[in-house]
């Protein structure tokens, strides 16, 4: 069963970028593809993007389109999302989720989550 | 965009049956996936592809999906389950993964 365990809370400003880390453990990094979800408070789950690892391509929400950054290292089983020009309205709990296919949308669904990662934002 | 709509809330009784509906367009084209997430916890696949369990999940949960509306049944309701819910399909119009508004349950 694959684990994967992110970074720890950040505090940040209005202006400035976060990077959040989210590293797996069990199964093989290069299978899958590992995707971005956030939830504001209060709010519902809102996927952001996603990244498969073996190819590092990439996909993510127009709503996010130059704002974020979805990197991958299989050195580490590490995947990484950078997240800039942060506002208010960025304040959420960060979730990375995997899809146990190689493929983004490849089953459709996520078998397996992150703990979570809350960053705020705030002056 | 392809939008998933849920009821804000379910109450229901233990011991009971709570249905927990997502209304999409034609969503019964499409593969529906359900999640619980308890208050501070990340979410956990409950249902997939309408209506197969994950291993470790309760025969209690099971799903349907036909025409405009996905359901989520959860049977003989415990205190545990109280919970949100979410639904979610992969639309392939968008190549986007998509989530339902979410359904608070409330065991009374």
């Amino acid at each position: 069963q694959v684990q994967l365990v992110q970074s720890g809370a950040e505090v940040t400003k209005p202006g400035s970028s976060v990077k959040v880390s989210c590293k797996a453990s069990g199964g093989t990094f290069n299978s899958y593809a590992i995707n971005w979800v956030r939830q504001a408070p209060g709010q519902r789950l809102e996927w952001m993007g996603g990244i498969i690892p073996i190819f590092g391509s990439t996909s993510n929400t127009q709503k996010f389109q130059g704002r974020v950054t979805i990197t991958a290292d299989e050195s580490t089983s590490t995947a990484y999302m950078e997240l800039s020009s942060l506002v208010s309205e960025d304040t959420a709990v960060y979730y990375c989720a995997r899809d146990p296919s190689g493929t983004l949308g490849g089953t459709g669904y996520f078998d397996s989550w992150g703990q979570g990662t809350l960053v705020t934002i705030s002056s | 965009s392809y939008v998933l709509t849920q009821p804000p809330s379910v109450s229901v009784a233990p011991g009971q049956t709570a249905r927990i509906t997502c209304g999409g367009d034609n969503i019964g084209s499409k593969n529906v996936h359900w999640y619980q997430q308890r208050p501070g916890q990340a979410p956990v696949l409950v249902v997939y592809d309408d209506s197969d369990r994950p291993s470790g999940i309760p025969e209690r949960f099971s799903g349907s999906n036909s025409g405009n509306t996905a359901t989520l049944t959860i049977s003989r309701v415990e205190a545990g389950d109280e919970a949100d819910y979410y639904c979610q399909v992969w639309d392939s119009g968008s190549d986007h993964y998509v989530f339902g508004t979410g359904t608070k349950v409330t065991v009374l």
